[in-house]
């Protein structure tokens, strides 16, 4: 049983460039999450799909921030004109649904904006 | 605004002691509760999850949750030197996005 893979384990990247997170999911899991964690806290929720539906997204994430998953299979998590603030650990998690609600997550994508 | 709430420590226990680990959360319509290991540069791995209350034991883990007071523990037996992380509890709904404490971190000395 393949767990959670994310691509890339790290980024860096100059302020102002667009980046492109890439998450796979447990396979059968048909949901699928976006958090990001920064030091000495607690992961955050950014977003979240059932297949393919973006069913909430948080407030915190801004304009610049877009998510898709496109076939109900992998997502992609996109951010645009980076700034330094968005460095942290992106995390992607999957849980089952159908009455099955732990979430498992991927070893994250580690952004850093110079 | 839903809020969970972790003693942040470092929490140090000796090697063979018992650890406990404290989440209080704010919304009273939490339903699903789960405790996370993560290790230093390392993503969140679950250890357990709870939903009613009462005691959930799985090996040397026991969760303990207490809708009433809006509490969820960890214990640890036995604990070891890998045991060291951070421990994070998370708050959810039903199938929705988790709420995350701060994290505890322990420290179990040899």
């Amino acid at each position: 049983d393949t767990g959670v893979s994310q691509d890339p384990r790290h980024k860096i990247t100059k302020r102002g460039q667009n980046v492109t997170f890439r998450c796979d999911p447990i396979s059968e899991h048909n949901r699928l999450y976006w958090y990001r964690q920064t030091l000495g806290q607690g992961p955050e929720f950014l977003t979240y799909f059932q297949n393919e539906a973006q069913l909430e997204k948080s407030r915190l994430l801004s304009d610049r921030f877009s998510a898709e998953r496109p076939k109900g299979s992998f997502s992609t998590l996109e951010i645009q004109r980076t700034e330094q603030g968005d460095s942290a650990m992106y995390l992607c998690a999957s849980s089952l649904g159908q009455g099955n609600y732990e979430q498992y997550f991927g070893p994250g994508t580690r952004l850093t904006v110079t | 605004q839903k809020e969970v709430e972790q003693n942040s420590g470092p929490l140090s226990v000796p090697e063979g002691a018992i650890a406990s680990l404290n989440c209080t959360y704010s919304d009273r319509g939490s339903q699903s509760f789960f405790w996370y290991r993560q290790y230093s540069g390392k993503s969140p791995e679950l250890i357990m999850s709870i939903y009613s209350n009462g005691d959930k034991e799985d090996g040397r883990f026991t969760a303990q949750l207490n809708k009433a007071s809006q509490y969820v523990s960890l214990l640890i037996r036995d604990s070891q030197p890998s045991d060291s992380a951070t421990y994070l509890c998370a708050v959810g709904f039903y199938g929705q996005n988790f709420v995350f404490g701060p994290g505890t971190r322990l420290s179990v000395l040899p």
